[in-house]
Order: structure tokens, then sequence, then C-alpha cells
């Protein structure tokens, strides 16, 4: 079973509809991150979380909400879909016990029409 | 100014042709340089952290290399299950982001 995952693998809305993208894991890691990766820009950071009372903003978090449920489980919410947010969406991990090292999740790939 | 440049962009090597890629970064205090591998719609795949100049990290056919300005990703004899995207990312002492560079993209040919 994959260590971290991500729900749905593909999803097709139309601007305006509230989306949530689930990511849970089983790696037992404290640290909680959504990235977006788009072509020719590279992976960027959304929002990040160290623990379940713990959420941070990244570099580009306008437009986006996250929810961190129980250790394992963190949300992404886009309240009102627009097409620049049509992207790749990543979910990735991180143990504050060992290195800086962030582990990856199998994306979730979002059409927004 | 990207904080992260990766080179070539793309890179065609035939089995068994050495080669290295190259990841140039400024950042005000490095924490750690990473290195990933992605293959087509899949997520990255991490392959090494390097902390401090001069510290060096190997993995099968991969060893990653660290200087205060890059980091060299060098593939001895490369075989067709290399062909990936690599990836470079950089985080500072200031923040949690790992800022990744735009990629190089290599293909392997037998």
């Amino acid at each position: 079973d994959a260590d971290v995952t991500q729900t749905p693998r593909n999803r097709i809305t139309k601007t305006g509809k509230r989306i949530m993208l689930e990511c849970s894991q089983t790696k037992g890691h404290d640290r909680m991150y959504w990235y977006r990766q788009d072509p020719g820009l590279g992976l960027r950071l959304i929002y990040y979380s160290f623990d379940v009372k713990d959420i941070n903003k990244g570099e580009i978090s306008d437009g986006y909400s996250v929810s961190r449920q129980a250790q394992a489980k963190f949300s992404l919410s886009l309240e009102s879909a627009i097409p620049n947010q049509t992207a790749l969406y990543f979910c990735a991990t991180g143990n504050r016990a060992g290195g800086w090292e962030q582990f990856f999740g199998p994306g979730t790939r979002l059409t927004v029409l | 100014e990207d904080q992260v440049t990766q080179s070539p962009e793309a890179l065609r090597l035939q089995e068994g042709e050495s080669s290295s890629l190259n990841c140039s970064y400024t950042v005000s205090g490095l924490r750690g340089l990473f290195w990933y591998r992605q293959d087509p719609g899949k997520g990255p795949e991490f392959l090494f952290t390097l902390y401090s100049a001069g510290e060096e990290k190997e993995k099968e056919r991969l060893k990653a290399t660290l200087t205060k300005k890059e980091s060299f990703l060098h593939i001895t004899a490369p075989k067709p299950e290399d062909s990936a995207t690599y990836l470079c990312a950089v985080q500072e002492y200031s923040g949690y982001a790992l800022n990744f560079g735009k990629g190089t993209s290599l293909l392997v040919t037998p």
C-alpha cells in the first residue's frame, strides 16, 4: 500500500465550484504540505502544517484553504475554482524526527473548465 | 530572479554514456539541497539531501555533490530506466518550503 494517498487522482470541474482534495499518509510523519505543479513554473508551496493545530500559508495560498483533520490527514479546498487553478496538486509529508526531506504523493490532476 | 536554475533543460544520452546535471542556487542561508526524480504523471521521488559544501551522496548509478553555489547529479553508465525528469530543490533557514528548479528531462536510449 502507498505511504501517501491522494484522492481523487483526476478531477474535472467547472468555474465557481467548491472542490476538496484529500491526502492521507501512513508514514507517521508530523509535517504535511500541499504543492501545485504547472508546466514551466515548477512546484510551488500552497500550505503546510507541522501538527494538527499548526497551519501556515505558503507562497501561493490565495484562493485555497486547508484543514488538518488528524495527524495523518490534510485536505486542500478550492472555495470557488477558477481556470488558472488547473494544475497537478501534490501532497507531501516530512518527519520532524528525520531531516528536512519531503516525500510526495502520486498527485491529483485538476482541470477547471 | 529564480533561486534555483537547472541545466540543461533536456539531455539525451546513449546507454552507458555518463554525464552530469547541474543545479545552481542563490540563497542567503542554505538549510538543505534536495534531489528528486519524477516520472511522467507521478509524484517526485526523493533521492538525496545534501546539507553542506563538500558533501557527497551515492545511490546506484547516481552521485550528488554540493558546493557553495551549485550541486551536480552525476549519472554513471545510465540505463534506459534512468529516463525521467530530475528536480533540484533548496530550502533556506528562513522558511520551510522547498524551492524547486524547473528540472532536467533525461532520456537514455538503448
